[in-house]
């Protein structure tokens, strides 16, 4: 699976939109980008997921470059409970396969 | 379904003992993974199965640890013995592996402390 890089953390206000970068600039044409978050003391949580298109669900959306070497991560309007670490993975999109976390990027939410 | 149920939630255990994790997949999940959690070292997996058999598990530190998948529904991590280094958090979560398969699943996880 190809590595990805992310910032090690970021602030951002409550209400305010939250985008939280990615680079996976091996990324192969039949792999996925992969968000996952986790709040602290939890197991990690989907959040999204994408190929090349624009993705949006009730959580997030997922902005893809065309190139797709890199991604960002819109949490719309961020509450205090969005504070967490969020991961992003790229993988092959295929059964059973595993999901390898790296670092990911620790969002703390300020009021 | 009450998603994937891991036991117990704690365990402090003193060095040398047995330690057995236990996982209940959510149902119709056939894929497993175990994960362990330290600040050090972050989320690492250290085995996972299909269909209740092993694909693969090098991420297992040593021969200390063992997995084991008797059904669907249920599997163990076993550590003998016990190391206070195996203090972690670890976390058991399922997948369906049907088609291109679903996103992942995590239990709550079971806080370990080997003392």
């Amino acid at each position: 699976d190809a590595k990805t890089t992310q910032p090690t953390s970021m602030d951002c206000a409550e209400g305010r939109a939250a985008n939280l970068p990615c680079n996976h600039s091996t990324i192969s044409g039949n792999e996925y980008v992969y968000w996952y978050r986790q709040i602290h003391s939890q197991g990690p949580q989907y959040i999204i997921h994408g190929l090349k298109n624009n993705e949006t669900n009730e959580m997030a959306s997922l902005i893809i470059t065309e190139d797709r070497k890199s991604s960002t991560l819109i949490l719309p309007h961020a509450t205090l409970r969005d504070t967490a670490v969020y991961y992003c993975i790229v993988r092959v999109r295929a059964a059973g396969n595993k999901l390898t976390f790296g670092g990911g990027t620790r969002v703390l939410v300020k009021p | 379904d009450a998603g994937v149920i891991q036991s117990p939630r704690h365990e402090v255990t003193e060095m040398g003992q047995e330690v057995t994790l236990r996982c209940k997949p959510i149902s119709g999940h056939n894929s497993l993974f175990w994960y362990r959690q330290t600040m050090m070292r972050g989320l690492e997996l250290l085995i996972y199965f299909n269909n209740n058999v092993p694909i693969d598990d090098s991420g297992m530190p040593e021969d200390r640890f063992s997995a084991k998948m008797p059904n669907a529904s249920f599997s163990t991590l076993k550590i003998q013995p016990s190391e206070p280094r195996d203090s972690a958090v670890y976390f058991c979560a399922s997948s369906q592996s049907g088609g291109l398969g679903t996103e992942a699943f995590f239990g709550q996880g079971t806080r370990l402390t080997v003392v």
